[in-house]
């Protein structure tokens, strides 16, 4: 059982459309961050939120906190291909415990 | 800043060989790295955490005596895959952290290993 649910598993989308990639658990998170990863290289870090409820802003990325710290949502305006990767959430359990959500593998169409 | 090199990016070694990579933080000193294995279209799953000078604490389902990690000084740490076999095949991908948590983690460019 993975600690950071994270869905859709898959998603492919034609350039230009909006989508939303959610991360969710039973667990409270001190921090929760979001990665993306391109094929044969080391994940990158895009955001960290920390406070419940919180927004982050990201030119056509969103990101939300959920209030109770357990769960965060992508939100990615107007794709385009270059966004193509795999988006990794990642949860800090009180400093000492991380754990990578399960992925979402985005392909946008040209 | 905070550059994270792995070495070697990719190798294939038969069955029985030990295997080491190493990964240098390039113009920061690490208080702590982390080994993460990741099987394709997976997500990473954290192996190991080792602070410089002290032994690695590993998760559960890691055999320490498979997977040993030395964490020689505050810009390197090796991990050695002794004895490999093929279902030791994956993506391993080392990152450091200034602190003792993962917030501040930087991630390598992984290694490839295809043991056949």
């Amino acid at each position: 059982t993975q600690l950071l649910e994270q869905s859709p598993q898959f998603l492919s989308i034609q350039e230009g459309e909006n989508l939303t990639v959610y991360c969710n658990s039973s667990s409270v998170f001190s921090s929760l961050q979001w990665y993306r990863q391109e094929p044969g290289e080391g994940p990158v870090l895009l955001v960290t939120v920390v406070t419940g409820g919180e927004v982050k802003k990201l030119k056509r990325l969103t990101f939300q906190f959920g209030d109770a710290r357990k769960d965060s949502s992508l939100h990615i305006t107007a794709a385009q291909p270059g966004d193509t990767g795999l988006y990794l959430c990642a949860g800090d359990i009180r400093g000492n415990q991380f754990y990578f959500g399960t992925g979402t593998s985005l392909t946008v169409i040209p | 800043g905070a550059v994270v090199s792995q070495h070697p990016s990719r190798v294939i070694c038969k069955s029985g060989t030990s295997v080491k990579i190493e990964c240098r933080s390039l113009d920061f000193q690490a208080t702590t790295m982390f080994w993460y294995r990741q099987f394709p279209k997976q997500s990473l799953m954290l192996m190991a955490t080792s602070n410089e000078g002290s032994k690695a604490t590993y998760e559960q389902g890691v055999e320490k005596d498979k997977f040993l990690i030395n964490h020689a000084s505050l810009t390197l740490s090796t991990l050695t895959v002794t004895s490999a076999h093929p279902e030791d095949s994956s993506f391993y991908i080392c990152s450091a952290s200034l602190t003792r948590g993962h917030e501040t983690q930087y991630f390598g460019p992984g290694t490839r290993l295809l043991v056949l």
